[in-house]
């Protein structure tokens, strides 16, 4: 069964600083990994999509990697700012249906 | 428009209550889907629906009941629930049931069982 990790549970940094989120799973047979944020007691916004074929995606000042051999994609947000405090999630799909394995996320606390 | 739309967006009920919760989107999808998320845990799926149709349900207690009245309504029927089932709810909603189509999400409704 498909288990999905992401270290640390919980990062606090300074703002402008750079960082990098950690997300590993088991089975490296998947169809795509993806990135959300959640704001407290919100619903789920869609950063970045990684297919099974790409290494990296970017958007901003993210920016994804996928390195499938190894199990395990990281978030990287470049001179953090304060309004990226949130929840950060991973989550993957293992074939060509809609039904995710998320991670346990990471809450991230950028601190003015 | 790629909103999900969700109501209420807060909800309080004893156990022996019937409520419903209440998901929308006019973005055309034809899939949509109920998780469930427990504090500091991610979302759990509870249910999928392509095309007014039930996909998945994945083992969830008969005391939820979705329905999909049409394409742009979901519905979570609840009645007789426990305290354990105290929980945000999230709706979300994607072109199809592929794994190519984001999924977009509503705000969630609290929900807390008495």
């Amino acid at each position: 069964k498909q288990e999905v990790t992401q270290i640390p549970a919980a990062l606090s940094v300074p703002e402008g600083e750079n960082l990098v989120l950690n997300c590993s799973f088991t089975d490296s047979a998947i169809y795509n990994l993806q990135w959300f944020r959640q704001d407290p007691g919100k619903g789920l916004t869609s950063l970045l999509l990684i297919q099974s074929s790409q290494r990296e995606q970017t958007s901003g000042r993210l920016n994804a990697s996928l390195d499938k051999s190894s199990g395990r994609s990281t978030l990287y947000i470049a001179a953090s700012q304060p309004g990226d405090s949130a929840t950060y999630l991973c989550a993957l799909r293992e074939d060509n249906f809609n039904k995710f394995y998320f991670g346990s996320g990471t809450k991230l606390n950028v601190k003015p | 428009d790629t909103e999900v739309t969700q109501t209420p967006k807060h909800l309080v009920m004893g156990m022996t209550n019937k409520k419903s919760l209440k998901c929308e989107q006019h973005m055309g999808h034809r899939a949509m889907y109920w998780y469930k998320q427990k504090a500091k845990k991610p979302p759990e799926l509870m249910f999928v629906y392509s095309y007014e149709k039930l996909s998945i349900n994945e083992s969830v207690p008969s005391r939820f009941s979705p329905e999909c009245p049409n394409s742009s309504l979901l519905n979570l029927h609840l009645h007789a629930l426990q305290p354990e089932d105290s929980a945000l709810y999230l709706c979300a909603s994607s072109q199809r049931v592929a794994s190519t189509d984001t999924q977009y999400f509503g705000p969630g409704t609290r929900l807390t069982v008495l």
